[in-house]
């Protein structure tokens, strides 16, 4: 159980063009979804918190025009990057919050993102 | 600022040994606490969670905390090669975003 996905796992683009990556929770609801970005050799960076049917918590420094958040339902969460350009290029993972006491996170595989 | 230390290795142990990987927390508050592990170019992986003080173990793991301390460790026991990643741990307070430390990189050798 507790499986989500990412589609794509990989993504090449050109500078300017707009990117949406998916995050589903495949076999339970998510009232919460977080996006994460990954630098080579960095640690973890939340990007937003992504509530279902409420606007998305942006982070400070993360421009919540360039990086688009929609949860549109309990399974289902996307990331557009808007206008990308190439320091853009990173690894964005999702995770999908299980509920319960404990509140675990379990991680989408990640989407490579690479924009030349 | 609520921050999560690790120590961020390598921490070099031969196959067979006992890895001891260690994380301190600022948040007195922190209810939960995490063990992801993530090797490289993939995501984390869930490999413990534990929210009481003392001793969680599975399998090969043990998860030990230690509030007053604001401690948490991680025992890796019979270390092999695949278990040679990077150690991620995070914590949080109900309903909050994770807090990932950086991360210690383990080295299993053969």
């Amino acid at each position: 159980g507790a499986v989500v996905s990412q589609h794509p796992s990989r993504v090449i683009c050109k500078s300017g063009t707009s990117v949406k990556i998916e995050c589903r929770s495949l076999d339970f609801q998510a009232t919460t979804m977080f996006w994460y970005r990954q630098f080579p050799k960095q640690s973890l960076m939340l990007m937003a918190t992504s509530n279902e049917g409420s606007k998305a918590t942006y982070e400070q420094g993360v421009e919540k025009d360039k990086f688009l958040i929609n949860h549109a339902s309990l399974t289902l969460s996307t990331l557009t990057v808007t206008s990308a350009h190439p320091e853009d290029s990173s690894f964005y993972i999702c995770s999908a919050e299980s509920g319960g006491s404990t509140d675990t996170q379990y991680f989408g595989p990640g989407t490579r993102l690479t924009v030349l | 600022q609520k921050e999560v230390e690790q120590n961020s290795g390598p921490l070099s142990v031969p196959e067979g040994a006992i890895a001891s990987l260690n994380c301190t927390y600022s948040d007195r508050g922190s209810q939960s606490f995490f063990w992801y592990r993530q090797y490289s170019g993939k995501s984390p992986e869930l490999i413990m969670f534990i929210y009481s003080n003392g001793d969680k173990e599975d399998g090969r793991f043990t998860a030990q905390l230690n509030k007053a301390s604001q401690y948490v460790s991680l025992l890796i026991r019979d270390s092999q090669p695949s278990d040679s990643a990077t150690y991620l741990c995070a914590v949080n307070q109900a309903g909050t975003a994770l807090i990932f430390g950086k991360g210690t990189t383990l080295s299993v050798s053969s």
